[in-house]
């Protein structure tokens, strides 16, 4: 089944401890992407990454780090967490190309974050 | 920098009846995506329906379609015949020359009264 697979879906933490969210797709996509989702806010996009070793800053990218190593693994690392981090985190992959086919994101199933 | 605006923070429209949901961007693009996704209590993402903007014939997914509205820069999504499984967070997007990075409106809230 194709999927990407988030993990863990809880997690509660308290401020500075170091935690890494993971994610993997088994599409093969090049692209892999992680935001956060906060009231009020919808979702907005914190990392990028174009294919293994090519990452980029999305519009909220402070606080975050991201590496691309394989293809398939996206993690989200939170070197010192802060309470303003709490939020609904997600990641999504898409293939490239040209066309609808590379207009569809799929994405994890979410990861809940509470940082005290 | 694109923008999405949701207005509507919550909805409600009866079982079987009609609801709009209303969304404007802000773009110096011509050529870009526009999409409606779903984001049931289970938090799964689902994508409801997308439309290019090159095309002018409006999308249509089953109870779903959209008017799109270029000039404008309106997007908004029709759910005819409502069902109590449509209750759920909808979220507008916009994107250029792929997924790899969307612009999320801030959500509406859609209830479906029985």
């Amino acid at each position: 089944e194709a999927q990407v697979t988030q993990n863990p879906r809880y997690l509660i933490t308290v401020t500075g401890k170091k935690l890494t969210v993971t994610c993997s797709q088994n599409m093969n996509h090049e692209y892999m992407s992680w935001y956060r989702q906060d009231p009020g806010l919808g979702l907005r996009q914190i990392y990028y990454s174009m294919n293994v070793e090519v990452t980029d800053k999305g519009d909220v990218p402070e606080g975050y780090k991201v590496s691309r190593k394989e293809k398939r693994n996206f993690p989200l690392i939170l070197e010192s967490p802060s309470p303003n981090q709490t939020s609904l985190y997600f990641c999504a992959s898409s293939p490239k190309g040209q066309g609808r086919r590379s207009t569809e994101a799929f994405f994890g199933q979410g990861t809940r974050l509470t940082v005290v | 920098a694109q923008t999405v605006t949701q207005s509507q923070p919550e909805m409600s429209v009866q079982e079987a009846e009609t609801v709009t949901l209303s969304c404007t961007y802000d773009t110096s693009e011509s050529d870009y995506y526009l999409f409606w996704y779903k984001q049931p209590p289970s938090r799964q993402m689902i994508l409801v329906i997308r439309q290019e903007a090159y095309k002018q014939q409006n999308a249509t997914e089953n109870r779903f379609s959209v008017n799109f509205q270029k000039a404008a820069k309106s997007f908004s999504l029709k759910i005819s015949d409502s069902q109590l499984g449509d209750a759920a967070m909808y979220f507008c997007a916009y994107a250029i020359q792929g997924a790899q990075k969307l612009v999320f409106g801030q959500g509406t809230r859609l209830t479906i009264n029985p």
